[in-house]
């Protein structure tokens, strides 16, 4: 099945800083997505970005599907921030996989 | 304020006990998720639902789990007989659409068989 890598794993930022997380895939991207986990567990889907640019506030999202992989930037960032960060994709017969994340640490 | 609601929020069973787990999706949403969530395995969908039918369980063993939606309102995750390895946090989420569609998450069940 399809592999999916993300970097880096752990991410420590000032409040205020920007960032960028990566995300690789061994096979052709399909429908791409971009979700954050709070330090609470809760889960959100951030963006569905199969390719080309999103914004949403100081969050956007650009995916190359002919290159394989996706961005997450994060600009200005706060301690709201904090949590992970996990891409997946689903890879053929609605096979959805996700990366293991990138753990983003915020501090003021 | 309308939010995806699972019950219970934990849930601490003996191995070979039948667990169900449930999950009230948004109302109007037509797609239903089920996620489970691991140290070892990360995350990983178990199922999905479109218009209550499943669409899609290739993520979850087929021996011991079931999930079904009764009805427009309910969707149910079953394990049995559980097993000290099912202990996980299980997200449901409901969106509009297919597969890919904007999901909303609720906060998960953590269930810990021992």
């Amino acid at each position: 099945g399809i592999q999916v890598e993300q970097s880096p794993p752990d991410l420590i930022l000032q409040e205020g800083a920007n960032s960028t997380l990566r995300c690789n895939f061994s096979d052709s991207v399909n429908n791409l997505q971009w979700f954050h986990q709070n330090p609470w567990g809760q889960l959100i889907n951030l963006f569905y970005i199969p390719s080309g640019t999103k914004q949403n506030g100081r969050l956007s999202a650009t995916t190359v599907a002919t290159e394989r992989y996706s961005l997450l930037y994060i600009s200005s960032s706060q301690t709201t921030d904090s949590g992970v960060y996990f891409c997946a994709d689903e890879g053929g017969y609605q096979k959805v996989t996700f990366g293991t994340g990138t753990k983003l640490q915020v501090i003021p | 304020d309308a939010r995806v609601t699972q019950t219970p929020r934990d849930k601490v069973t003996e191995m070979g006990q039948e667990v169900t787990m449930r999950c009230q999706p948004i109302l109007g949403h037509n797609t239903v998720f089920w996620y489970r969530q691991t140290m070892m395995q990360g995350l990983e969908l178990l199922a999905y639902f479109r218009n209550r039918a499943p669409l899609d369980d290739s993520g979850m063993p087929k021996d011991r789990f079931s999930a079904e939606m009764p009805d427009a309102t309910l969707a149910t995750l079953k394990i049995q007989p559980s097993e000290p390895r099912d202990s996980a946090v299980y997200f449901c989420a409901s969106g509009r659409g297919g597969v890919n569609t904007e999901a909303f998450f609720g906060q998960g069940t953590r269930l810990t068989v021992v």
